[in-house]
């Protein structure tokens, strides 16, 4: 089992629709999670933190932590064609000991025009 | 504040040779990383320093070397080059503040290939 698993897609939504990406990690002790997007040819961005169960909006982006089932999501509202890149969950797989993060594979997101 | 950055930004090597790439931060954050990126797949980390002068391995550190003589640089170097290093390198750097794992923040990249 890998340590953090992501659907690699590509997630094809029409423009306007909720994309949902999904993310589940294999260590209950992580504590820290993260929503990177990165477009093709670039460097990871950061979209989301979250270290608390529950859902944390910011702007369209929403990330939610379910810590008792190891499963963190983000969903992009009113989705835009800009919003077509790989999204990569990171997770700090060990707990605050871990001094480093580890990612998914990324899901590739493309928003249909 | 110009972030993280790198140089190169794209290198040929030939198989056997050597080379450094090199990653600066004005962040002044203790944390720093290199990860590797094969194409369609997500990131694996090589090295990572606390601190300078305190390195650690990662997930796939074999045919690199790292240094941290200061706060501000880190890089990476490449022995015995093999077009298995074939990769995108990206270099990033975090506060690491005691006990939060904190935002990482990415460097462009350097691509390399290895013929």
């Amino acid at each position: 089992q890998k340590e953090v698993e992501q659907n690699s897609g590509p997630l094809s939504v029409p423009e306007g629709a909720i994309a949902s990406l999904n993310c589940t990690y294999s260590d209950r002790v992580s504590q820290s999670f993260f929503w990177y997007r990165q477009y093709s040819g670039k460097s990871p961005e950061l979209i989301m933190s979250i270290y608390s169960n529950g859902d944390k909006e910011d702007g369209r982006f929403t990330a939610q932590l379910n810590k008792a089932s190891q499963y963190v999501s983000l969903l992009i509202r009113d989705s835009q064609p800009s919003d077509s890149a790989t999204y990569l969950c990171a997770v700090n797989i060990g707990g605050t000991g871990r001094r480093a993060l580890t990612f998914g594979s990324g899901t590739r997101l493309q928003v249909q025009p | 504040n110009a972030g993280v950055t790198q140089t190169p930004k794209f290198r040929i090597l030939k198989i056997g040779q050597s080379m450094t790439l090199q990653c600066t931060q004005d962040m002044n954050h203790n944390y720093m990383y290199w990860y590797r990126q094969d194409p369609g797949m997500g990131l694996k980390l090589i090295y990572y320093s606390v601190g300078a002068g305190i390195t650690d391995k990662g997930e796939v550190p074999n045919g690199y070397n790292v240094s941290r003589s200061t706060t501000e640089d880190f890089p990476l170097r490449l022995e015995l080059a093999a077009p298995s290093q074939t990769s995108v390198y990206f270099c990033a750097s975090s506060a690491g503040r005691r006990g939060i794992q904190e935002t990482q923040y990415f460097g462009p990249g350097t691509r390399l290939l290895v013929l």
